[in-house]
Parts: structure tokens; sequence; C-alpha cells
């Protein structure tokens, strides 16, 4: 079964810091794989996605990451975080051939806090 | 473009009770899958819709069941609701397995 490790449960960042979040994925075959970031009380908001091509995507609200087949990783980054960051950050994927039917796999977050 | 709709947003029901929770998902999207959220488990996969038939369900008991009408909209429904039923509901809507757009949820609370 697939399965999707988010390493970092909190991690605290300074206004202005980069950032990165961890993700490793278990699984057979290259799944998609997706970042979602959540604030309380909210749904989940698409960051970036990738499918296949070139490893380094880049996504919404200045976030890019970079998947690393040899390390089965897509960690997410940002040069430099601002306090409309804080929120908690989900890493998911999807099987390669399932068509769709299968549901998205999710790690159990990273929250991430910015001090001012 | 009108994003994932669920209604109702707060939802409060006691237990034993049922509950139906409805999901429009974006128009011309023909998948729709849910999903619970709670603080111990996570995100976790219900089912998954698309056109009217149930393609995939989670590890979830009987109890849990839905359906998807023929304009794509969803419902799922919880049949003698438990404590530990308390969950944000998440609903994603889907062209294919290339984008899920997630909705807001409906947060249940059964007391």
């Amino acid at each position: 079964a697939q399965s999707v490790t988010q390493p970092d449960i909190h991690i605290t960042v300074s206004e202005g810091a980069s950032l990165e979040l961890r993700c490793n994925y278990s699984y057979g075959a290259t799944p998609y794989l997706f970042w979602y970031v959540q604030s309380p009380g909210q749904g989940l908001q698409l960051l970036l996605k990738y499918f296949s091509g070139d490893t380094l995507v880049q996504g919404i609200k200045g976030f890019e990451a970079e998947f690393k087949r040899s390390q089965s990783s897509f960690n997410l980054r940002k040069p430099s975080v601002h306090w409309s960051d804080a929120a908690e950050y989900f890493c998911a994927v999807v099987p390669y051939s399932g068509g769709g039917a299968d549901g998205l796999t999710f790690g159990k977050g990273t929250h991430l806090i910015i001090q001012p | 473009k009108a994003g994932v709709t669920q209604t109702p947003r707060y939802l409060i029901k006691t237990r034993g009770q049922q509950v139906t929770l409805s999901c429009s998902p974006i128009s011309g999207h023909r998948s729709v899958s849910w999903y619970q959220q709670t603080p111990g488990q996570g995100l976790q996969f219900l089912f998954e819709y698309f056109s009217e038939t149930q393609r995939n369900k989670g590890n979830f008991p009987g109890r849990f069941s839905g359906r998807q009408f023929s304009n794509s909209r969803s419902e799922m429904n919880v049949s003698t609701l438990e404590l530990g039923d308390s969950a944000l509901y998440l609903c994603a809507s889907s062209p294919g397995q290339h984008g899920y757009t997630f909705g807001s949820g409906t947060r249940l609370t059964v007391v």
C-alpha cells in the first residue's frame, strides 16, 4: 500500500526566512504528487502538482517543489515566507495508473508557524 | 467558474441519528471524491464516484455510503452516527486524476 510521510509535525520559521517542508512517499511506481495548504476551518487549496517532465515545479504563492525519484521525495520550498503562509501543509499522492478512481493518500501534515 | 460547493457548512447531530451531506462539483467535472479529516487519523479517503458509479471505496464501515446524480452532484450519508464520526468532511471535484479541487467542507459534530 502506498504511504506518504511528512517527518515534521511542526515547523517554526521567521518571516522572510526560507522554508523547506519534507515529503517522502512509498509506492511501487512514480505516482502523481501534490501539495495542498489548509487554513483553519477551511478546505484544501492546491499549491502545485507533479505528473512528469521537469522535476522542479512552480506553484502558486511563490512555492516550488522538487521531485527526486532516487529519494522518493517531493519537498516543498519557498525562498521567503510571509506571515500569511502560516497554515497546515499536506503532501498527497495518487497512483499513476488509477484513472482517477483511487483517492488521494495524504501525509499527516506539517503545521507551519511564522515568527515575526 | 464556480468552485466546489458543500452544504451545509456545519451540522450538529445526536448519536444514533443519520446525516446527509451534499457536494456540487465544478461544472464539467464528473468525478467526485469524499474525505474525512480528524485530528487523530488525518485525511482519509472515503469513496469516489464517476458518472453515477462508485469506483472505489476506502476502509470505512458500511454506515458510510454515498451516491452521485446525473448532474454530478454527490451526497454522502452516515447512518447510526457515533461520536467518532465527528470530523470535517471534504469533497473533491476532478475532471480526471490530474487535479482535485476541494470544497470548504462540512463540519459534523456528533453529541
